[in-house]
């Protein structure tokens, strides 16, 4: 069992839906990263927040719009996505943003776009 | 050129051999050098982290890393079917990103 928790596990969305993923960790990390993978590709960086502040926006569209209530949990909130936007989305974290050190994932919420 | 390098594979050996999973980088800022282990329909999982040059074990498998030829390397012992993923390297320093390789598919035939 992974110590970064994501909810749900797989989302099926028609593209005017809106739905939400979630993510929590317990590990007193204070950096928060979303992800999104393809099929055979390593993982893309998509959001960073530090100390629940966005500090790193990798151009993502507009469509998704990340939220941190708090230390320990992370959103993803989506809205009017694309078939191309299937994938797995992948949480992770790590001790602060001074640490370059190691990220720990979760399991991933595997989305798919009708 | 990627940043960092790594074979695809697919990479298929007996069980019980030594495998060896290699990754090569082009920036000296590098400082900190991951290896994850990622089951399909799974997220990535923590492997080996290394900081700066040297060499690390953990049971099984031995994590190196040679700044001065920038490159890291993981060797997995007694291979077992259970080790059977893709294994990606991952590398940081300078910002809050991580750089991964490619992935490398490998399959432990019993």
């Amino acid at each position: 069992d992974t110590e970064v928790t994501q909810t749900p596990k797989h989302l099926v969305m028609g593209m005017t839906n809106k739905k939400s993923l979630k993510c929590e960790q317990h590990m007193g990390h204070r950096a928060m990263y979303w992800y999104k993978q393809k099929a055979k590709k390593p993982p893309e960086l998509m959001f960073v927040y530090s100390y629940e502040k966005l500090s790193i926006n990798e151009s993502v569209p507009s469509r998704f719009s990340p939220e941190c209530p708090n230390s320990s949990l992370l959103n993803l909130h989506l809205h009017a996505l694309q078939p191309e936007d299937s994938a797995l989305y992948l949480c992770a974290s790590s001790h602060s943003k001074g640490d370059l050190g190691p990220q720990h994932f979760g399991d991933g919420t595997r989305l798919s776009i009708l | 050129q990627k940043e960092v390098e790594q074979d695809p594979g697919p990479l298929s050996v007996p069980e019980g051999a030594i495998v060896s999973l290699n990754c090569t980088y082009s920036n000296s800022a590098f400082q900190y050098f991951m290896w994850y282990r990622q089951y399909s329909r799974k997220g990535p999982e923590l492997l080996m982290y290394t900081y700066s040059s040297g060499n690390k074990e953990d049971g099984r498998f031995t994590a190196q890393v040679d700044k001065s030829s920038k490159y890291i390397s993981l060797f997995i012992r007694d291979s077992q079917p259970s080790d059977s993923a893709t294994y990606l390297c991952a590398m940081s320093g300078g910002a809050q990103k991580l750089v991964f390789g490619q992935g490398t598919r490998l399959t432990i035939n019993p």
